[in-house]
């Protein structure tokens, strides 16, 4: 595997129902992020994990759980969502180190569709 | 006032024309500047970094930035009809020591190149 992946690549919930999103990144990066892309909308930056640590939390619902067990992986735990929430979730990675560029290279994302 | 705004377009170009895009930010302490090229149902993709003020070029692909007017733009010549996709611009402004540097996105261009 190369790059960012994220599985699974379609989910189908209905509101009651739990789940959880996967991301890997295979780059040697220190920070993943996961956004949210809804149709007509920019891109909207959910979480931020910079070595394992959560840095950001740009006011998300409680009903999105984030877990970064190492630099390498991140979950997105998903439950009693919305239909509004039916959108693109995108997971990025990116270095951080001083002296680096932070470019974000983003996982092919997951389409979720809450019903 | 949008931190990064993009014309949604559609821009539309025949082929073999050069297609500009741009964009404006509104935050001075903005320092690294991205494009992304999104195919309909794909992840965003990076295709350009620029850092500095001036043009930055990659093939078909310049980057160009001014800093003073708060002004980055991204030229494609000898547009193809592979090059029709959503064009994104992402800000990044760095947060120092090892912090992430948030990435604030535009809403999008649509670039339609034509035969």
């Amino acid at each position: 595997e190369t790059g960012v992946t994220q599985t699974p690549r379609h989910l189908v919930m209905g509101m009651t129902n739990k789940k959880s999103l996967k991301c890997e990144q295979h780059l040697g990066h220190n920070a993943m992020y996961w956004y949210k892309q809804s149709a007509k909308k920019p891109l909207e930056l959910m979480f931020v994990y910079n070595f394992k640590e959560q840095t950001e939390n740009n006011s998300v619902p409680s009903r999105f759980s984030p877990e970064c067990p190492n630099s390498s992986h991140l979950f997105l735990h998903l439950h009693t969502l919305q239909p509004e929430d039916s959108a693109l979730y995108l997971c990025a990675s990116s270095q951080t180190n001083p002296g680096s560029y932070y470019e974000q290279y983003f996982g092919p994302g997951t389409r979720l569709t809450v019903t | 006032q949008k931190e990064v705004e993009q014309n949604s377009g559609p821009l539309s170009v025949p082929e073999g024309a050069i297609a500009s895009l741009n964009c404006t930010y509104s935050d001075r302490v903005s320092q690294s500047f991205f494009w992304y090229r999104q195919y309909s149902g794909k992840s965003p993709e990076l295709i350009m970094s620029i850092y500095s003020n001036g043009d930055k070029e990659d093939g078909r692909f310049t980057a160009q930035l001014n800093k003073a007017s708060q002004y980055v733009s991204l030229l494609i010549r000898d547009s193809q009809p592979s090059d029709s996709a959503t064009y994104l611009c992402a800000v990044l402004q760095y947060a120092g020591g090892t912090s992430y540097g948030k990435l604030t996105f535009g809403q999008g261009t649509i670039l339609t190149v034509h035969p």
